[in-house]
């Protein structure tokens, strides 16, 4: 079973709200870890969007609008990526990161669809 | 602050080919220097990292590369190197450097393509 699980695709509407969620495996307890995600467009390298551990540990990338924001959800060990206001400009592919076992790994990623 | 990937091509399975990722804009010896690829229509792989000098510039390397591939740093010339050999098919892929001043990467490069086919 693979650390971190992603949902292949999600589709929302502009202007709505978007749950991106990243399921980290049985007996890897999200409470403990830093979870990062980034956004990739087509031809174009991945981009750092945030980090989140904590409501007072987390970090936004340089540039990054507030409409992106992480939490986690402890009862389903998950981190999750939440864009507000959608546009179409975030149509692209999002991937979860965490740092386990001093390495780091990557979630399959979520390809989004604004629609 | 950017960091360009080359030397990506075609070669047959069995060779190699040397990868190379220049930095500039940021103190390029501080940092610890990840390699990461994603294979044609796949996910992201990090394939490992070499740390700064000032912290022993080791590396580390994930299973699917240990042995064939070797990381190497020249901070005289803020560049990145990725040795590989024994390339098969399954190396297909852009292979991006990345960095970051904190556990993130927050610095990629934009990625040179490798194609291991007979």
């Amino acid at each position: 079973q693979a650390v971190l699980t992603q949902p292949s695709s999600l589709s929302a509407s502009p202007g709505a709200s978007a749950s991106l969620t990243c399921t980290l495996r049985s007996g890897v307890n999200v409470d403990t870890y830093t979870i990062f995600w980034y956004q990739q467009k087509p031809g174009s390298p991945p981009q750092y969007l945030l980090s989140y551990k904590s409501d007072s540990d987390n970090q936004q990338g340089s540039g990054v609008p507030s409409r992106f924001s992480g939490s986690k959800d402890a009862s389903a060990n998950a981190g999750i990526l939440l864009i507000s206001g959608l546009q179409s400009e975030d149509e692209a592919d999002y991937y979860c990161m965490i740092w386990h076992s001093s390495a780091s790994v990557f979630g399959g990623g979520t390809k989004l669809t604004v629609l | 602050v950017q960091m360009v990937e080359s030397g990506g091509g075609l070669v047959k399975p069995g060779e190699s080919l040397r990868l190379s990722c220049a930095a500039s804009g940021f103190t390029f010896s501080y940092v610890w220097m990840s390699w990461i690829r994603q294979a044609p229509g796949k996910g992201l792989e990090w394939l490992g990292r070499i740390r700064s000098k000032t912290a022993g510039g080791t590396t580390d390397y994930t299973a699917p590369v240990k042995g064939r591939f070797t990381f190497s740093r020249d901070d005289s010339k803020n560049t990145l190197y990725l040795q590989m050999n024994s390339l098969t098919p399954e190396d297909t892929a852009v292979y991006y450097c990345a960095t970051g001043f904190t556990d993130a990467f927050d610095i990629w490069g934009q990625g040179t393509v490798v194609t291991v086919s007979s």
